[in-house]
């Protein structure tokens, strides 16, 4: 069964603090990973990873993918009360249909 | 351009009752997608459209039939609605590139 696992469930930091969330993933046929940002209502894309090594950033906040070690971290840095919202984690499976395997998601708040 | 719309907001059901959630959207999206969020469970897939004329379950499809009436619309019915059924319902498109999904603003649907 494919399986996609977010580390810390949740969490709660100052502001100005830097964070690290965990996904890690256990799927067949594995294509890219990908971060979306759920504040009160629908996700929204933040980054796509397919290749092994190469970082995506977006302001303060950046990706790695580890194929190796089938795993991605999220990371952002000097965080702001803004940044308090789900990251969710989601694994896409090659196989001919575009399905996305989601995890529990990390839930950040951020403490002015 | 409105992206991806939802209809109702809100629904409150009796038990046995049924209902169609409805799902459009003007993105030119091929693929449409289902999925329910309850609480700590992160995203998990109901059916989904790889395009129009074709749906494929998803991981949670019990209790749930869909219909691409067009390329533009994606609906979701409930035929018989229970209890366990009360959760956050999301309506996808993948955009244009295939694995970045676009969502709708949710339905928050209760069963009594």
């Amino acid at each position: 069964e494919d399986k996609v696992v977010q580390s810390p469930l949740s969490l709660v930091v100052h502001e100005g603090d830097t964070v690290t969330l965990n996904c890690s993933y256990e799927v067949t046929n594995f294509r890219s990973l990908l971060w979306y940002k759920q504040e009160k209502k629908a996700p929204t894309f933040l980054f796509m990873l397919t290749s092994s090594g190469i970082e995506k950033k977006s302001g303060r906040l950046s990706s790695i993918l580890d194929k190796k070690e089938l795993s991605s971290i999220l990371n952002i840095t000097a965080t702001q009360t803004g940044d308090s919202a789900i990251y969710l984690c989601a694994v896409d499976l090659q196989g001919g249909s575009e399905k996305l395997v989601f995890g529990k998601g990390t839930k950040l708040t951020v403490n002015p | 351009n409105a992206g991806v719309t939802q209809t109702p907001k809100f629904q409150v059901l009796k038990t046995g009752q049924s209902m169609t959630l409805q799902c459009a959207q003007d993105m030119n999206h091929n693929s449409m997608y289902w999925y329910r969020q309850d609480p700590g469970m992160g995203l998990r897939l109901i059916y989904y459209s790889a395009s129009e004329g074709t749906t494929d379950k998803g991981e949670v499809p019990n209790g749930y039939n869909v219909s691409r009436l067009n390329k533009r619309e994606f609906s979701l019915r409930l035929e018989s609605a229970a209890p366990s059924q009360t959760s956050v319902y999301f309506c996808a498109g993948a955009g244009t590139n295939l694995y970045e999904q676009y969502f709708g603003p949710g339905t928050r649907l209760t069963v009594t």
